[in-house]
């Protein structure tokens, strides 16, 4: 069983709805990051979170929101769609108690907003 | 503001042939990771390395991370075709987050 879990794997929506997607984690690490990829972007942060109760803003975060309703779980939010938000959404996990940084990824939602 | 400059974006080589990828900052990180990302799927981790001139081997895969931890270096040896995928470098700066570079797109032609 994967580590790190995302639903739905893909979402078609239109421009003005609101969207949720979830991610899911049973590594037992503590921090957690939402990123969008982009063609030639690479990826960008959208929030993180060290804990259950620590929400952080990344280097994008305008239009969305996230939740974390327990260590194990992080959801992104997309509060009013629009189409430049067509993209791949990844979860990732880390866990603070290693020097390393290392993250770790689920699948990915592509997001398709018409 | 921590950047990751990554080159070449694109790499179309013959089967049987080496390449190296960069990853170049003028910022130092207390580590750098490789991930390799294939269609439809998430990145995997293939490497961290945190000391400076560190070397690390995967198979054909050498790691390099600078002297002064502010680049590192992908060299594959023999490429096949399924080494073919999207590779990432990434540094951590022990704030708890990454920063990527802009990814390499490689494809291994038979």
């Amino acid at each position: 069983d994967a580590d790190v879990t995302q639903t739905p794997r893909n979402r078609i929506t239109k421009t003005g709805k609101r969207i949720m997607l979830e991610c899911s984690q049973t590594k037992g690490h503590d921090r957690m990051y939402w990123y969008r990829q982009d063609p030639g972007l690479g990826l960008r942060l959208i929030y993180y979170s060290f804990d259950v109760k620590d929400i952080n803003k990344g280097e994008i975060s305008d239009g969305y929101s996230v939740s974390r309703q327990a260590q194990a779980k992080f959801s992104l939010s997309l509060e009013s769609a629009i189409p430049n938000q067509t993209a791949l959404y990844f979860c990732a996990t880390s866990d603070s108690r290693t020097s390393r940084e290392t993250q770790y990824f689920g699948p990915g939602t592509r997001l398709l907003v018409l | 503001t921590q950047l990751l400059e990554q080159s070449p974006q694109f790499l179309s080589i013959q089967e049987g042939e080496n390449l190296t990828v960069y990853c170049n900052s003028s910022s130092v990180f207390s580590s750098l990771q490789w991930y390799r990302q294939e269609p439809g799927e998430g990145p995997v981790l293939l490497v961290t390395v945190v000391t400076g001139g560190e070397v690390k081997k995967l198979k054909r895969l050498t790691f390099q991370f600078g002297d002064a931890r502010k680049d590192s270096s992908l060299h594959i040896t023999a490429a096949q075709p399924g080494d073919t995928g999207l590779y990432l470098c990434a540094g951590g700066n022990q704030g708890g987050k990454l920063i990527f570079g802009q990814g390499t797109e490689l494809s291994v032609k038979p």
